[in-house]
């Protein structure tokens, strides 16, 4: 068990709606990755918060958005959902978000859009 | 921008065997990181061993090791007496050095079975 929670594990949903995946990192960790695992495109960097401030952005669309609270989870936010945004997200966290770092992911979200 | 890439989709090999799986990165950084991760069927990603490009020295981590070739930009990572349990898709990433994004660039993963 990596310490990295992630909720829900299975998500279905339908065109054009909106879903939120939720992360909760291991105790102590202030970094949060989301990271996307698709069968065409491979594992894909989303985005970095640390302590609250994005400190990072990869190829994430403009149709999602992510935050991290206070208490440090996090929220990963798909509005306007499209086929092809069905695939595996992963919550990953670290404790200071550096290069070096060891990050702990967390088992996924399968989002299936219909 | 930097990428990585697994050339071997598949491999095989048989249990208490050797297998190597292939990684190469191209970069214009001298200074970086390079990671394998694990990940079973559980999905859960787990890192198996982690090199810095400045140590000349080749990571090792008990049945797990590495052979950085820094000047042909390529990691290998060799599994020894290989076990059921290291069935799973392997993946090759990047990371570069210093500063505060510790974002992984990462390769299309091999797919390693075991036969008993």
């Amino acid at each position: 068990d990596s310490g990295v929670t992630q909720t829900p594990k299975h998500l279905i949903t339908a065109t054009g709606q909106r879903v939120t995946l939720r992360c909760s990192p291991r105790s102590g960790d202030l970094s949060v990755y989301w990271y996307q695992q698709s069968l065409d495109q491979g594992l894909q960097f989303l985005i970095q918060y640390y302590n609250g401030e994005e400190r990072a952005k990869g190829n994430i669309l403009e149709r999602f958005s992510a935050q991290q609270f206070p208490d440090l989870h996090s929220e990963l936010n798909l509005s306007s959902l499209e086929l092809g945004d069905s695939a595996l997200y992963f919550c990953a966290s670290s404790p200071r978000g550096a290069t070096n770092e060891k990050l702990f992911f967390g088992s996924g979200t399968q989002l299936s859009v219909l | 921008a930097q990428t990585v890439t697994q050339s071997q989709p598949e491999m095989s090999v048989q249990e208490a065997e050797t297998v190597t799986l292939s990684c190469t990165y191209d970069t214009s950084e001298s200074d970086y990181y390079l990671f394998w991760y694990k990940q079973p069927p559980s999905r859960q990603m787990i890192l198996v061993i982690r090199q810095e490009a400045y140590k000349q020295q080749n990571a090792t981590e008990n049945r797990f090791s590495v052979n950085f070739q820094k000047a042909a930009k390529s990691f290998s990572l060799k599994i020894s007496d290989s076990q059921l349990g290291d069935a799973a898709m392997y993946f090759c990433a990047y990371s570069s050095y210093g500063g505060s994004q510790g974002n992984l660039i990462f390769g299309k993963g091999t797919k390693l079975s075991v036969k008993p």
